[in-house]
């Protein structure tokens, strides 16, 4: 199976800070990474496919790159409603493995 | 507008059995591979199954595989999720979620997922 490793697993930032999440494949998974958006409570959120493409009607503060193993999610000027827990999934081979949660706290 | 429900949950002993169901809307169901994704309490995400748009073709996680059974009735849109021989890790909430066309299990779309528990 591919493990899936995300770093910080916690993090804090101001609104209007940049934030920077990554997410390590334990094997080159090419660019088939995905990142999602967790409200307490609520079903996860689909934000970035493929690495780099965002979901329709995610705004364009957040940001997805990196390749073969390395990957980043990025939000460019952290707002309020952007609290809350981020996973990156590999969609690479079965399993499909996400990694364990970084919780962002504004 | 898409609207995945899920239902089924509830309380079991270990080695009892549930049996979930997802019911869709607002897509064609029929063309669209879906997955059951779970989340023990407090913790991440772990996908569980998947089934194509057919129901030819099924894959499982190795920590279901021989005691849950995905399938799917295309003329009634839903999903379906048998679980057997239950053990107190299989407690969580459990997601339906759809396969976007981007791509191989990229979800796109999320039920509000129900809660099984697995306690004596």
């Amino acid at each position: 199976d591919i493990q899936m490793t995300q770093s910080p697993s916690s993090l804090s930032a101001s609104v209007g800070d940049t934030v920077t999440i990554t997410c390590r494949a334990s094997r080159n998974i090419n660019n088939y990474l995905n990142w999602y958006q967790q409200k307490l409570g609520k079903a996860p959120k689909l934000l970035i496919y493929t690495t780099s493409r965002l979901q329709s009607g995610v705004p364009s503060r957040f940001s997805g790159s990196g390749s073969g193993t390395d990957f980043t999610l990025t939000i460019n000027s952290v707002q309020p409603e952007d609290f809350g827990t981020y996973y990156c999934q590999q969609s690479s081979s079965i399993p499909y493995t996400f990694g364990q949660g970084a919780k962002l706290d504004i | 507008q898409v609207h995945q429900v899920e239902s089924g949950g509830g309380l079991v002993k270990p080695g009892g059995s549930l049996s979930l169901s997802c019911a869709v809307s607002g897509f064609t169901f029929s063309d669209s591979n879906m997955a059951w994704v779970r989340q023990a309490p407090g913790k991440g995400l772990e996908w569980v199954a998947w089934i194509s748009a057919s129901g030819a073709s099924i894959h499982y996680a190795e920590s279901v595989k021989g005691r849950f059974t995905v399938s799917r009735d295309n003329a009634k849109s839903s999903l379906h999720l048998q679980m057997n021989s239950l053990r107190a890790g299989d407690t969580a909430i459990y997601y339906c979620a759809r396969e976007s066309g981007y791509g191989w299990a990229i979800f796109d779309y999320w039920g509000q997922g129900t809660v099984v528990t697995v306690s004596s």
